[in-house]
């Protein structure tokens, strides 16, 4: 079964400065695909940024990279020069195939001015 | 990217009423649609998965028959909460894959979600 691991319930980053989120993941697949996922408070599940499990490079999008580490099954998110916007949860999600996508229990990400 | 939109966007009931939400995929066809709910706080648990045509498949312990799901369009899934009560109450996300475009390495298929349904059962 699959299963993914969140274990920074709440993090605080001073505004410009990068924050890694941490995720680990548990699989004995060996083709999956690992998402990061942004909730506002609104509600709505904006995806961020993906990487696949054969992808040699770590993914990147703008401000946010993927720290990918098979050997270690973890998948940190980093985001470099925080801005206030990106106050908001923030989930490490799997899928393998054609399941649905799994999350992590978050974390909720608070930038300070 | 492809659009998923919800309706209602909140909802509040009284106990012992059934409330419909429904899913729309707007710029694609989903054979695949997904149900997530999320309690304050916590993260989102599937539900069940509906296939347009065929009946839904339900996650360990969810009650197929408090939560109804009809996906009888390749644009439209359905949930019906049925006799809701007020441990019923909250988020539900519906997700929709679209093959026709995707991210390498994963079945060639991106999963977009629809901005939520808040449902408050008094």
């Amino acid at each position: 079964a699959q299963k993914i691991t969140q274990t920074q319930p709440g993090m605080f980053v001073q505004e410009k400065e990068a924050v890694t989120l941490d995720c680990t993941y548990d699989t004995s697949d060996q083709s999956y695909g690992l998402f990061w996922y942004k909730q506002p408070s609104s509600g709505e599940m904006i995806f961020l940024i993906y990487q696949g499990s054969y992808d040699e490079q770590n993914a990147t999008e703008g401000r946010y990279s993927l720290n990918f580490q098979k050997a270690r099954k973890s998948a940190n998110l980093v985001i470099s020069a925080s801005q206030l916007g990106d106050s908001a949860m923030y989930f490490c999600a799997m899928r393998q195939g054609n399941t649905p996508l799994v999350f992590g229990k978050g974390t909720r990400l608070s930038v300070i001015a | 990217g492809a659009v998923v939109s919800q309706h209602p966007s909140w909802v509040i009931c009284k106990s012992g009423t059934s409330v419909k939400i429904e899913c729309r995929s707007l710029d694609f066809q989903a054979t695949t649609m997904f149900w997530y709910r999320q309690f304050p706080k916590q993260s989102l648990m599937l539900m069940a998965t509906s296939n347009e045509g065929s009946k839904a498949t339900y996650e360990q312990g969810v009650e197929k028959d408090k939560f109804l799901i009809n996906h009888a369009s390749l644009t439209l899934s359905t949930l019906t909460v049925t006799s809701a009560h007020p441990e019923d109450s909250s988020f539900y996300i519906c997700s929709a894959r679209d093959f026709r475009a995707g991210l390498a390495g994963v079945g060639g298929d991106t999963q977009y979600f629809g901005p939520g349904t808040r449902l408050t059962v008094l």
